[in-house]
C-alpha cells in the first residue's frame, strides 16, 4: 500500500511564526506536490516537485517555499505566518503518469 | 487554463437510489480521469479511474466517460448513508493534476 505520511494533524501558530509542514511518502514517487483546500474554493497547488533539489511554483506560492533534499521528503515552509494561512494542508505523491495519493492532510490554525 | 468543471451541490438521494455525479473538462487532448471521494475533515481517496470511452465498473461505482462531449460522470447504485462525501474529479495536464471543485454528495436514509 501506498503511503504518505505528514507531520501533524493539527497544528497551531501565531501571526509571524515560521512554520515547517513535513511530507513523507515510501513508494519511492518521483513526483510530489503540497496543495491547500478551503472551503468553497477547492484544491489550490502551492508548490510541486519533479525530482530531489526540484520545485516548480504551483497557482498561489506566495508567502510559502518548499524544500526537497531527499526524493521520499517535500517540506513546506511558511516564513512568517499570517492568518491568512489558516488552511487544510494536503501533500500529495504519484509516480510518473498515474493517480495521486494523499497525506491525511494538517489543519494548520494561525492565531 | 485547463479547467475542470462539477456542480457544487449538495445533491441529496434517498438510501438505495442512483445517485449521478458529472464533471465536464476543457482540455480535448485530457486522456485519463480519476473520482476521488473525501469524507468530512479527511484527505481525498481515490476510487475510480477511466481512460477510454464507454462506462467502467467497480462494485456500485461506475465511471463513464465521453471524450467527444468531454464529460466523465461516476455512478453510485444502491447509494448508502456512508457514501455522504465530496466527490472530486480529476484530469491530469502534464505533470500536475487539475481538480475540480466537487460535488457534495448526500445521502438520506
Amino acid at each position: 500500500d501506498v503511503k504518505v505520511t505528514q507531520s501533524s494533524r493539527y497544528l497551531v501558530k501565531r501571526t509571524g511564526e515560521k512554520v515547517f509542514l513535513e511530507c513523507v511518502q515510501d513508494m519511492d514517487h518521483e513526483n510530489m506536490f503540497w496543495y491547500r483546500q478551503d472551503p468553497g474554493l477547492g484544491l489550490r497547488l502551492i508548490y510541486f516537485s519533479y525530482d530531489v533539489k526540484m520545485k516548480e511554483k504551483g497557482d498561489i506560492p506566495e508567502g510559502y517555499s518548499v524544500s526537497r533534499e531527499k526524493k521520499e521528503r517535500f517540506s513546506l515552509i511558511l516564513e512568517s505566518a499570517s492568518t491568512n494561512q489558516t488552511s487544510m494542508y494536503l501533500c500529495a505523491s504519484n509516480p510518473e503518469g498515474e493517480t495521486q495519493y494523499f497525506g491525511p492532510g494538517t489543519r494548520l490554525l494561525v492565531l | 487554463q485547463k479547467e475542470v468543471e462539477q456542480n457544487s451541490g449538495p445533491l441529496s438521494v434517498p438510501e438505495g437510489a442512483i445517485a449521478s455525479l458529472n464533471c465536464t473538462y476543457s482540455d480535448r487532448g485530457s486522456q485519463s480521469f480519476f473520482w476521488y471521494r473525501q469524507y468530512s475533515g479527511k484527505s481525498p481517496e481515490l476510487i475510480m479511474s477511466i481512460y477510454s470511452n464507454g462506462d467502467k465498473e467497480d462494485g456500485r461505482f461506475t465511471a463513464q466517460l465521453n471524450k467527444a462531449s468531454q464529460y466523465v460522470s461516476l455512478l453510485i447504485r444502491d447509494s448508502q448513508p456512508s457514501d455522504s462525501a465530496t466527490y472530486l474529479c480529476a484530469v491530469p495536464y502534464g505533470q500536475n493534476f487539475v481538480f475540480g471543485p466537487g460535488t457534495r454528495l448526500s445521502v438520506l436514509p
